[in-house]
């Protein structure tokens, strides 16, 4: 399958930092990238679809203003947490599609976050 | 929008044994219903999929079936291993539509 490449695996950070999350497809070109977040033990939630060279589009209930997201190019999508705090902190996923109506998205390793 | 209720929540299986997952969706639009397998502190990872022009798909151990009247889909795996301890969620999206909605996870152990 596709590959998706996700960096850093982990961060920890002080409170009131910024963090940036990026998201690769190493071997395809990814018109639109998903990124979810995921609470022990729960299932993914989407939180916005990222799509290159235009605005993200992001799910109710998600800032947008904390949670920015870049796609500037079609292998890769950043993840900016901003200003973070202790209840950012969570696992964040990044998924791509190859594209051609398929409906396969293939996701990242998921990267950890601690806000200390 | 798309509800995807998946059961159980749980599964504790003996090596050796099968184990079978449910799931059920709500919108008719939805045509593309794939399989995910989350190990600790991973991604998930897409072990195989189905669409709605097919009402079973096998890949070796593992197999989907669909059935579209019900609305429901479930994942078979045959002669389970220790390593397909994981967690297991299923998902629904429509065609050419990539946002996928997902179930609440299965935890599956088996036991050696």
């Amino acid at each position: 399958g596709a590959v998706v490449s996700q960096h850093p695996s982990r961060v920890i950070c002080k409170s009131g930092t910024s963090v940036k999350i990026e998201c690769r497809s190493l071997d395809f070109q990814a018109t639109t990238m998903f990124w979810y977040r995921q609470f022990p033990k729960q299932s993914l939630m989407l939180m916005a679809t990222s799509n290159e060279g235009s605005k993200a589009t992001y799910e109710q209930g998600v800032e947008k203003d904390k949670f920015l997201i870049n796609h500037a190019s079609l292998t890769l999508s950043t993840l900016t947490v901003t200003s973070a705090h202790p209840e950012d902190s969570s696992f964040y996923i990044c998924s791509a599609s190859t594209g051609g109506g398929g409906g396969e998205l293939f996701f990242g390793e998921g990267s950890r976050l601690t806000v200390l | 929008g798309e509800n995807v209720e998946q059961h159980p929540s749980t599964l504790s299986v003996q090596e050796g044994d099968s184990a079978v997952i449910k799931c059920t969706y709500s919108d008719s639009a939805s045509n593309y219903f794939p399989w995910y397998k989350q190990e600790l502190g991973k991604g998930p990872q897409l072990i195989i999929d189905i669409r709605s022009n097919v009402g079973e798909k096998k890949d070796q151990r593992i197999a989907v079936t669909l059935n579209k009247t019900a609305k429901h889909f479930s994942l078979h795996i045959t002669e389970t291993q220790p390593e397909d301890s994981a967690v297991y969620f299923c998902a629904a999206s429509a065609f050419g539509d990539y946002k996928l909605s997902f179930g609440a996870g299965t935890t599956v152990t088996v036991r050696a």
